[in-house]
């Protein structure tokens, strides 16, 4: 899937910062980080609709989104710990109204393994 | 509780043989989505199926809401098709959230 690019594809590191980096190509209004920790199911981080950041409560606040127009996406990490090794994920989807999702479509991923 | 209960976790096949998967689910439905995932890979959608039964090559789709259940047949396995299957909920919540299942682990030996 070439319509959403992510970057970098991996990363290693200490207890550093770092940002990931999303663009989508597809005219979606929403765009979305997702969490996919080994053997389980991705994990929804963030929700940008329209701009308007939706954010689940759960996730640390090291973790900060940032979508500087609709087709990008930023996650800044900072001070990582080993828990967060995990891949994340970038979507988008449609979502032309109200709380209708629309179909999901995943970006390659960014595989962060925390030392 | 698990809103999305999927099954079977596992399955092996013999190349050529026939698959059923299964996401019941205990709540609402916008639509279900059904992934495919490669190890070390992304998910791929293969199917956004709100009702009724949609095709995609060997693969199809049935969602029946009223009897709150979504499958995923796949006929004439390959080896290729060998990897992770997943079905998630939307059930239109305003947090955008999908309801994931715990994934079925295809492996098609030749």
């Amino acid at each position: 899937n070439t319509k959403i690019t992510q970057s970098p594809r991996y990363l290693i590191l200490g207890r550093a910062n770092k940002s990931l980096e999303c663009e989508q190509h597809l005219g979606h209004n929403a765009m979305y980080w997702y969490k996919q920790s080994a053997e389980k199911p991705p994990e929804l981080m963030f929700l940008y609709n329209l701009k308007q950041l939706i954010r689940n409560e759960t996730v640390p606040s090291r973790f900060i989104p940032e979508c500087p127009d609709s087709s990008k996406l930023l996650l800044h990490i900072s001070a990582v710990d080993p828990e967060d090794s995990a891949v994340y994920f970038c979507a988008s989807s449609p979502r032309t109204g109200g709380a209708f999702t629309g179909q999901l479509y995943f970006g390659e991923g960014s595989k962060l393994t925390v030392l | 509780g698990q809103q999305v209960q999927q099954s079977p976790a596992s399955l092996v096949l013999q190349e050529g043989e026939n698959a059923e998967l299964q996401c019941n689910f205990s709540t609402s439905l916008n639509s279900m989505q059904w992934f495919y995932q490669r190890p070390g890979g992304s998910l791929v959608s293969l199917f956004y199926n709100p009702s009724g039964t949609k095709h995609s090559g060997r693969l199809t789709s049935t969602t029946v809401i009223k009897e709150r259940r979504s499958s995923l047949h796949i006929s004439s396995s390959q080896t290729t098709d060998s990897g992770t299957y997943l079905c998630a909920l939307d059930r239109g919540s305003a947090l955008g959230r999908l309801h994931f299942g715990a994934g079925t682990q295809l492996i098609v030996i030749p």
